[in-house]
């Protein structure tokens, strides 16, 4: 299958700093990522749809300038988690399916950010 | 809206025994995928099977297998010959067609008993 790296797999920082988190798809091309939240034993909530070359497309709820999203090619997005507060706390995901078929989702490892 | 249900919030099966996890969506939608993801401790989500609507034909991968009723809107996930490592969350999971998000259900958190 194909492979979706995400970086860093695991970030502490302090309140009021920004962290950036990176999804990289490694062997192929991806126009489209996903970025998802998921909360202790809950499943994963999307966040945002980002597109290469475009601005992202959040989902309702989710605070745009908070979630910062750039992809501005098309093998990296990135999520940037701007002036951090513990409720922001979380297990972040991306994901991306491979054109042009685009049938079943390869996620990132994951990051877990802990905001002190 | 498609919407994802999974009403098991928790499961056991002992070792070697054959396990049915619960799955019903909702879609208006005549072509889509459905899957099956499992989530060890690691997080790291695993695709276990897909299954894709037009096919009346039921996935299978291995001791993996599921019931798609498409007219019921249901899709179970059977793990036979259940293992320790299969114990994980698994999220049941929708995806119309193209490059649009997986809609996931809430997870069963499965326990396999030694």
């Amino acid at each position: 299958g194909a492979v979706v790296s995400q970086h860093p797999s695991r970030v502490i920082c302090k309140s009021g700093t920004s962290v950036k988190i990176e999804c990289r798809s490694l062997d192929f091309q991806a126009t489209t990522m996903f970025w998802y939240r998921q909360f202790p034993k809950q499943s994963l909530m999307l966040m945002a749809t980002s597109n290469e070359g475009s601005k992202a497309t959040y989902e309702q709820g989710v605070e745009k300038d908070k979630f910062l999203i750039n992809h501005a090619s098309l093998t990296l997005s990135t999520l940037t988690v701007t002036s951090a507060h513990p409720e922001d706390s979380s297990f972040y995901i991306c994901s991306a399916k491979v054109p042009p078929v685009n049938t079943e989702a390869f996620f990132g490892q994951g990051t877990r950010l802990t905001v002190v | 809206a498609q919407t994802v249900t999974q009403s098991q919030p928790e499961m056991s099966v002992q070792e070697a025994e054959t396990v049915t996890l619960s799955c019903t969506y909702d879609t208006s939608e005549s072509d889509y995928y459905l899957f099956w993801y499992k989530q060890p401790p690691s997080r790291q989500m695993i695709l276990v099977i897909r299954q894709e609507a037009y096919k009346q034909q039921n996935a299978t991968e291995n001791r993996f297998s599921v019931n798609f009723q498409k007219a019921a809107k249901s899709f179970s996930l059977k793990i036979s010959d259940s293992q320790l490592g299969d114990a994980a969350m698994y999220f049941c999971a929708y995806s119309n067609s193209g490059n649009t998000p997986l809609v996931f259900g809430k997870g069963t958190r499965l326990s396999v008993i030694a």
